[in-house]
């Protein structure tokens, strides 16, 4: 069945430094690819996303990259903060309400 | 405006009994959509709800059922509650269904099996 990979399951990075996280999806319907983080004893809240006929968008320091043809697409966050600590989950949809996640991503910023 | 509202925040049941969680969207959103939560196993997806009708549902037994209401709340229901049914109980709602807009999560409802 469908699915989307998501890599790696933890990272730790020191505050300042830029982090990417990765994710791969397999149905090639896929048209929507939102970001979403989750903070300790919340629920996810999205941060970002992108679609099909965009290959790139940026908010302030986070940025998302989409290549279709290769189905990927990656999350990155530059000069990365404390308050970035959390955990990260890229969605996959194809509209006709089917939305798949990724595992999640820990993401530990060291001050 | 309000955000999507999670009610109980937590609840403790024990083996065998029944539980039924509660959300209610953001006003004007149509579509809810339910996720279960575990440490190991990520966002696992329960059911979607657009209009009153079950669009969608995922790979979980008959015990874990839903329902919503004309005024978009909705309601989910697990019968017989099992150890492994200890989670983070997620409610999304979001204007269309699918997702493919993003969704607004809730809190979430922690649920303990004892």
């Amino acid at each position: 069945g469908e699915n989307v990979e998501q890599h790696p399951s933890t990272l730790s990075v020191q505050e300042g430094d830029s982090a990417v996280i990765k994710c791969t999806y397999s149905d090639s319907a896929s048209n929507y690819f939102p970001w979403y983080k989750q903070e300790l004893g919340k629920g996810p809240q999205l941060i970002i996303d992108i679609r099909s006929n965009v290959g790139e968008k940026k908010d302030q320091r986070i940025a998302v990259t989409l290549n279709k043809t290769a189905k990927h697409f990656s999350l990155h966050i530059t000069e990365t903060q404390p308050e970035d600590s959390a955990v990260y989950f890229c969605a996959a949809s194809t509209g006709g309400f089917k939305t798949i996640f990724g595992a999640g991503t820990r993401l530990f910023v060291k001050a | 405006k309000a955000g999507v509202t999670q009610t109980p925040r937590y609840l403790i049941k024990t083996r065998g009994q029944q539980v039924t969680l509660s959300c209610s969207p953001i006003s004007g959103h149509r579509s809810v959509s339910w996720y279960q939560q575990t440490p190991g196993q990520g966002l696992q997806f329960l059911f979607e709800y657009f209009s009153e009708t079950q669009r969608n549902k995922g790979n979980f037994p008959g015990r874990f059922s839903g329902r919503q209401f004309s005024n978009s709340r909705s309601e989910m229901n697990v019968s017989t509650l099992e150890l492994g049914d200890s989670a983070l109980y997620l409610c999304a709602s979001s204007r269309t269904g699918g997702g493919d807009y993003g969704y607004t999560f809730g809190s979430g409802t922690r649920l303990t099996v004892v």
